[in-house]
């Protein structure tokens, strides 16, 4: 089956700076999309993404997928940023099916004031 | 907007013992999945609906039995819980699947079996 590796695991970040996620996945897709799951538990849909670029506030995505990735950018990072961010990915030989996604590990983001 | 709704949030449960979780959403959406989450093994699909009525199996079905008799709910069973599904379950709902399935979670349920 396909496989989705994140990285970094993990990252430490001081309130202000800027990080890239990235999310690799092992075949062609058409069905991507980042959580952030915050500390408490609450698991919020960023992005959509399949293809191309979209921006919302401080965060963007892009996905590649002709290259399988896809990178999040979080830019100016605040400690409501912390948490787990989540790729997800369903294979286009299943028509990227939801119900076919495949979760990543995760990245845990840790933002220091 | 509720958005979705899951209960209970938290449970204790002894080996064999019986219970459901109950998910509500109030998008009007088509389609509903119960998912579990464990350390380190990321979100897993249990079980999912495409529409009222319908139920399909997902990654890990074993010991779980679901129900969607209205659109706007899908109930989760455990007919004999067992230690190893001590989890976090988390229901989701998206209106269609696929070119704009986004997933809307709920806060999860956390459920610990002795």
């Amino acid at each position: 089956g396909i496989q989705v590796e994140q990285s970094p695991p993990d990252l430490i970040l001081q309130e202000g700076a800027n990080s890239t996620l990235r999310c690799n996945f092992s075949d062609s897709v058409n069905n991507l999309q980042w959580f952030h799951q915050n500390p408490w538990g609450q698991l919020i849909n960023l992005f959509y993404i399949p293809s191309g670029t979209k921006q919302n506030g401080r965060l963007s995505a892009t996905t590649v997928a002709t290259e399988r990735y896809s990178l999040l950018y979080i830019s100016s990072s605040q400690t409501t940023d912390s948490g787990v961010y989540f790729c997800a990915v369903a294979p286009m030989n299943y028509g990227g099916a939801t119900n076919k996604l495949i979760f990543g590990t995760g990245t845990l983001l840790a933002v220091q004031p | 907007n509720a958005g979705v709704t899951q209960t209970p949030k938290f449970r204790v449960l002894k080996t064999g013992q019986s219970m459901t979780l109950l998910c509500a959403q109030d998008m009007n959406h088509e389609y509903m999945y119960w998912y579990r989450q464990d350390p380190g093994m990321g979100l897993r699909l249990i079980h999912y609906s495409v529409g009222e009525g319908t139920t399909a199996k997902g990654e890990v079905p074993d010991g779980y039995n679901v129900s969607r008799l209205k659109k706007q709910n899908f109930l989760l069973g455990l007919e004999s819980a067992a230690p190893s599904q001590t989890s976090v379950y988390f229901c989701a709902s998206s209106y269609s699947d696929g070119g704009t399935g986004e997933l809307f979670f709920g806060e999860g349920s956390r459920l610990t079996v002795l």
